[in-house]
């Protein structure tokens, strides 16, 4: 089975950290993703990467960066926390086309 | 750029109920449809997918869907729904050109009532 595995399920952060979520996929997959779920605003795009070292910017990149050094690794990072970053933040991986496998999530809250 | 749109952002259906949960995309390149599934605290699970071919798809928990092109319609059904089956439920498109990302619409609520 593919197994997308998040580090944490759970993070509580203060404003102004500095903040990363590592995404480890096991599947030799191109494509890695990271969207951030809110209640009535679905999934929307962070970035995403079609292979080591490219990116891509997706909807709301916006106070976000992220890192893909290996294959099997992608780092979201939130240079300065800001309460508006609590949320849900879902990484997935997926060949070239076909389907997306997705991640247990990481709730993440900023105080 | 593609986009999808469910209709309906909650539906409660009785137990043993039919359901159909609504989706329609927009895009202007032939793309991949996905229904997914999330239940509380968990990531998301495929539930089905329409790569090409015969156009009514069928998925796991008995769940299916039909590709209607002409429509630009993927609909979820379930001939009669259970409490287990009470999640949230999203819809997603992908280009055919490959390394391009999933875009959802932004789900539906299944509420399954006893």
């Amino acid at each position: 089975d593919v197994k997308v595995t998040q580090s944490s399920r759970y993070l509580v952060k203060r404003t102004g950290e500095k903040v990363f979520l590592e995404c480890v996929q096991d599947m030799d997959h191109e494509n890695m993703f990271w969207y951030r779920q809110d209640p009535g605003l679905g999934l929307r795009l962070i970035y995403f990467s079609y292979d080591v070292k490219m990116k891509e910017k997706g909807d709301i990149p916006e106070g976000y960066s992220v890192s893909r050094e290996k294959k099997e690794r992608f780092s979201l990072i939130l240079e300065s926390a800001s309460t508006n970053q609590t949320s849900m933040y879902l990484c997935a991986s997926s060949p070239r086309t076909n389907e997306a496998f997705f991640g247990q999530g990481t709730r993440l809250t900023v105080v | 750029a593609q986009s999808v749109t469910q209709l309906d952002s909650q539906v409660p259906v009785f137990e043993e109920a039919p359901v159909e949960l609504r989706c329609n995309y927009s895009s202007s390149v032939s793309v991949y449809l996905f229904w997914y599934v999330q239940y509380p605290n968990q990531g998301l699970q495929l539930l089905l997918k329409y790569l090409s071919g015969s156009t009514l798809v069928k998925g796991i928990n008995g769940f299916e869907a039909e590709f209607n092109k002409s429509q630009t319609s993927f609909h979820l059904r379930k001939p009669s729904v259970h409490i287990s089956d009470t999640a949230e439920y999203f819809c997603a498109v992908r280009r055919y050109s490959g390394n391009t990302p999933l875009v959802f619409g932004k789900g539906t609520r299944l509420s399954v009532i006893a």
